[in-house]
């Protein structure tokens, strides 16, 4: 049973563009929401995170929405750079069992010249 | 400061042996994290400790698996009698207590012959 979903393995966008990265969940318990960021050989790395009190969170060009009554939130990367292109994971916790993270799948972003 | 540090970050084993992943968290981190990711897969939560205390196993196999966390020094999480299926990705995540940020080491990938 998938509980977080990220239905896209991959994206493909110009440098300069935004990326938008999607993530749904099943769970209603979930009340915060994380994103990192995963090079190849590498431990995944904190990106930006985000609790069901709001529905909108920035950091620089990382900005994460969320619509709770779709079950959905989304990551834009604006503007788009080579660098960012990694695998992105969306992670979600329920206040009642904040230790246990639930993962996603991932997204593979590469972010072309 | 030092981030989350595994080792060893690469670990082969012949079937039927013990492995054994090391894991020191962050300065100041006393809440340990071990997750393992399978090829094309995210990450699935195994384990949650604190110091001498394992606090949710509900994601460890029932059998050959097991982890502490001592009062001083690393946490180990230990895979007796290994099989192929056990070949993944292992990682580490430490947090401060009450928040949800975790925070990921490099990882170790054991390959079993």
């Amino acid at each position: 049973d998938q509980q977080v979903k990220q239905n896209s393995p991959s994206l493909s966008v110009q440098e300069g563009r935004i990326s938008i990265l999607n993530c749904d969940y099943t769970n209603s318990m979930f009340d915060y929401f994380l994103w990192y960021k995963k090079y190849p050989a590498e431990g995944p790395t904190f990106l930006i995170s985000i609790s069901s009190i709001k529905d909108k969170n920035e950091d620089g060009r990382f900005t994460v929405f969320l619509n709770k009554s779709a079950k959905h939130l989304s990551l834009h990367i604006v503007p788009s750079q080579p660098g960012d292109s990694a695998v992105y994971f969306c992670a979600a916790s329920a206040l009642y069992n904040t230790d246990k993270l639930i993962f996603g799948t991932g997204t593979r972003l590469q972010v072309f010249p | 400061n030092a981030g989350v540090m595994q080792n060893p970050r690469h670990l082969v084993r012949r079937r039927g042996q013990e492995a054994r992943l090391r894991c020191s968290p962050m300065k100041g981190h006393s809440h340990v994290y071990w997750y393992r990711q399978l090829p094309e897969e995210g990450l699935k939560f195994m384990v949650y400790l604190q110091k001498e205390n394992i606090i949710d196993e509900s994601g460890m196999p029932k059998e050959r698996f097991s982890a502490e966390f001592p009062k001083e020094g690393p946490s180990i999480l230990r895979i007796q009698q290994v099989v192929r299926g056990d070949s993944a990705a292992y990682f580490c995540a430490s947090s401060l207590p009450g928040l949800d940020i975790q925070y990921f080491g490099a990882g170790t990938r054991l390959s079993v012959l």
